[in-house]
């Protein structure tokens, strides 16, 4: 059965800090690990990642995957206060259509 | 353009009641997902269409829940007999087949007193 497990599972930083939050996974077959940030109900995507070492980048954010120990890193440059939400680490695999998600990260930014 | 929407947002009904919760997802998603979050948990998978059919369903709780597409399009989830611990956020995602991306509504949150 695949499994998302995501750490750490809450943290508090202050604006201006740089953070790492971490997604590791367990999958039979795997075709994608996919990212998002959900501040009240809607999850909003954010990055997805297929190949190893290769990494995305949008602005302050950016991600990067490893296939052969399995997990992906989201980093959060210069936090501002609106980064404040909970981060989604989602995973796909090749036999069905079906995204398992991880717990999430709580990410608190103080002013 | 337009988004997935879901409604109603909130949803109170009390023990024993049926609901109806509906996804308009973005236009020309085949793929739709229903998903379910509880308080400070990650969503889970209920059921995913491809077009009209229930391509997987296995994330159904129990009999009480079921989803229908008909025309491919708007979809509703129906939970009969509803009990407390259905209370959570019901979310709807509507994947990109060009991008292999999925995209959220804003989820219904359904309280059973």
């Amino acid at each position: 059965e695949d499994k998302v497990v995501q750490s750490p599972l809450s943290l508090v930083v202050h604006e201006g800090d740089t953070v790492t939050l971490n997604c590791s996974y367990e999958v039979t077959n795997f075709r994608s690990l996919l990212w998002y940030k959900q501040e009240k109900k809607a999850p909003t995507f954010l990055f997805m990642l297929t190949s190893s070492g290769i990494e995305k980048k949008s602005g302050r954010l950016s991600s990067i995957l490893d296939k052969k120990e399995l997990f992906s890193i989201l980093n959060i440059t210069a936090t501002q206060t609106g980064d404040s939400a909970v981060y989604l680490c989602a995973v796909k695999d090749n036999y069905g259509q079906n995204f398992v998600f991880g717990p999430g990260t709580r990410l608190s930014v103080l002013p | 353009g337009a988004g997935v929407s879901q409604t109603p947002s909130n949803k109170v009904t009390e023990k024993g009641k049926y609901v109806e919760l509906r996804c308009d997802p973005i236009s020309g998603h085949t793929a739709l997902y229903w998903y379910r979050q509880s308080l400070g948990q990650g969503p889970e998978f209920l059921i995913y269409f491809q077009g009209t059919g229930a391509a997987d369903d296995s994330g159904l709780p129990n009999d009480r829940f079921f989803a229908v597409r008909p025309e491919g399009s708007v979809s509703t989830l129906k939970i009969q007999r509803t009990e407390r611990g259905d209370s959570a956020v019901y979310l709807c995602a509507s994947r990109d087949p060009s991008t292999d991306t999925q995209y959220f509504g804003p989820g219904t949150r359904l309280t059973v007193l």
